[in-house]
């Protein structure tokens, strides 16, 4: 039962234009979502966080947006650079629980 | 910094060997994770510890076993090493409960 998932395995955008990047989830326990970015050889870096408590947090050209009625959450990156090409992780975790429920991953591709 | 460091980088085990993943952070964070990263599949989680002493199950434990004698070191045990547990595993540590997380470099195993 995948609770965090990432429905888009990977996607393709130019240097300067807006990426956009999703994750639904299906547990209305989670409160609390991550988004992390990895390069191949390396392990995940924490990019940017949510509360459940706002709809949007912003961190330089990196956005989550989300939207609790439907379960989605999506990272805005813009304008996209060559250098964030990699596989992005969301994640999300709540209630009781200690856990960190990762998704699948998205592999952006910034083409120059 | 150190931050979290993972030994080996690399290793190939045959069927029914056993070895022991190391893992050690030096921020002082009670939490500690491992997760196994498999293709297409995200990263799932193994075991969790949320302090010395205090160690729980993920969504995958089985085939594991880890401890935590030390606020420093999470070590995960693999005792008769199967196929299914080639993976890439990465362990994670964090001061509070649900990240952000702190992630090593993995350690990418073949069991053949």
């Amino acid at each position: 039962d995948q609770q965090v998932k990432q429905n888009s395995p990977s996607l393709s955008v130019q240097e300067g234009r807006i990426s956009i990047l999703n994750c639904d989830y299906t547990n209305s326990m989670f409160d609390y979502f991550l988004w992390y970015k990895k390069y191949p050889a390396e392990g995940p870096t924490f990019l940017i966080s949510i509360s459940s408590i706002k709809d949007k947090n912003e961190d330089g050209r990196f956005t989550v947006f989300l939207n609790k009625s439907a379960k989605h959450l999506s990272l805005h990156i813009v304008p996209s650079q060559p250098g964030d090409s990699a596989v992005y992780f969301c994640a999300a975790t709540g209630g009781a629980t200690n856990k960190l429920i990762f998704g699948t991953g998205t592999l952006l591709a910034v083409q120059p | 910094n150190a931050g979290v460091t993972q030994t080996p980088k690399f290793r190939i085990l045959k069927i029914g060997q056993s070895m022991t993943l190391q893992c050690a952070q030096d921020m002082n964070h009670n939490y500690m994770y491992w997760y196994r990263q498999d293709p297409g599949m995200g990263l799932k989680l193994i075991y969790y510890s949320v302090g010395a002493g205090i160690t729980d199950k993920g969504e995958v434990p089985n085939g594991y076993n880890v401890s935590r004698s030390t606020t420093e070191d999470f070590p995960l045990r693999l005792e008769l090493a199967a196929p299914s547990q080639t993976s890439v595993y990465f362990c994670a540590s964090s001061y509070k409960s649900g990240g952000p997380l702190h992630f090593g470099n993995g350690t990418r195993l073949t069991v053949t």
